[in-house]
């Protein structure tokens, strides 16, 4: 069964960091392009980065240079760096497969509330 | 970036109503648009893609057609179930956008 776990979410100050983490079960993300899309609360849905199964990352604008998605493929896991925070980003954070870049799968979420 | 327009933002209707959510792409997305589902404190929930294209498991009430850049997102007989927040996202090119989202509610 394909399962996906974030963990790493909570309460942060403007301008900190936090590492957000999500492991794969099931499957090898080595043969998948792996995303994170945020939420923030009462809004819809913002992609955030994906990792391609080549090695390639793309981000969107709001967080180009501010966060960055990884991957290891031996211990199965996705992960984003996010620095620079700021409320803007209070948001759950979902990680999600790509078939190859169809959403099929998501983990239940981890919330991240940027806040002083 | 692709900008997608989804309408209605809000949509009244009753169990066994047809309903009908529609989502513009900006520009073409050569139908890489998928329809997801999502209640709340839920994960999305795929339904559709390819622009119809039904995720396997989900029930045949749900269906997508595309027309141009103008997709529909069509549940035939509205269910208990069904009541949910709807997304539309294209993924022909990054960065990937959702539409605002559709809430179908009681009426």
């Amino acid at each position: 069964e394909v399962q996906l776990v974030e963990t790493g979410g909570g309460l942060i100050q403007p301008g900190g960091s936090l590492r957000l983490s999500c492991a794969a079960s099931g499957f090898a993300i080595s043969n998948h392009h792996m995303t994170w899309v945020r939420q923030a609360p009462g809004k819809g849905l913002e992609w955030v980065s994906v990792t391609e199964s080549g090695g390639r990352t793309y981000d969107a604008d709001s967080v180009k240079g501010r966060f960055t998605i990884s991957r290891d493929n031996s211990k199965n896991a996705v992960f984003l760096q996010m620095n620079s925070v700021r409320a803007e980003d209070t948001a759950v954070y979902y990680c999600a497969r790509g078939d190859p870049w169809v959403l099929g799968h998501w983990g239940q979420g981890t919330l991240v509330t940027v806040s002083s | 970036d692709i900008q997608m327009t989804q309408s209605p933002s809000t949509l009244s209707a009753s169990v066994g109503d047809r309903v009908t959510i529609t989502c513009r792409a900006s520009q073409n997305i050569n139908n890489w648009l998928a329809w997801f589902q999502q209640k709340p404190g839920k994960a999305p929930k795929l339904l559709i893609y390819q622009a119809s294209t039904l995720e396997a498991g989900v029930p045949s009430r749900f269906s997508g057609s595309a027309s141009g850049t103008e997709f529909t997102l069509t549940i035939s007989s509205l269910q208990p179930d069904d009541f949910a927040t709807y997304y539309c996202q294209q993924y022909d090119s990054y960065v990937w956008t959702f539409g605002q989202g559709t809430k179908v509610e009681v009426k």
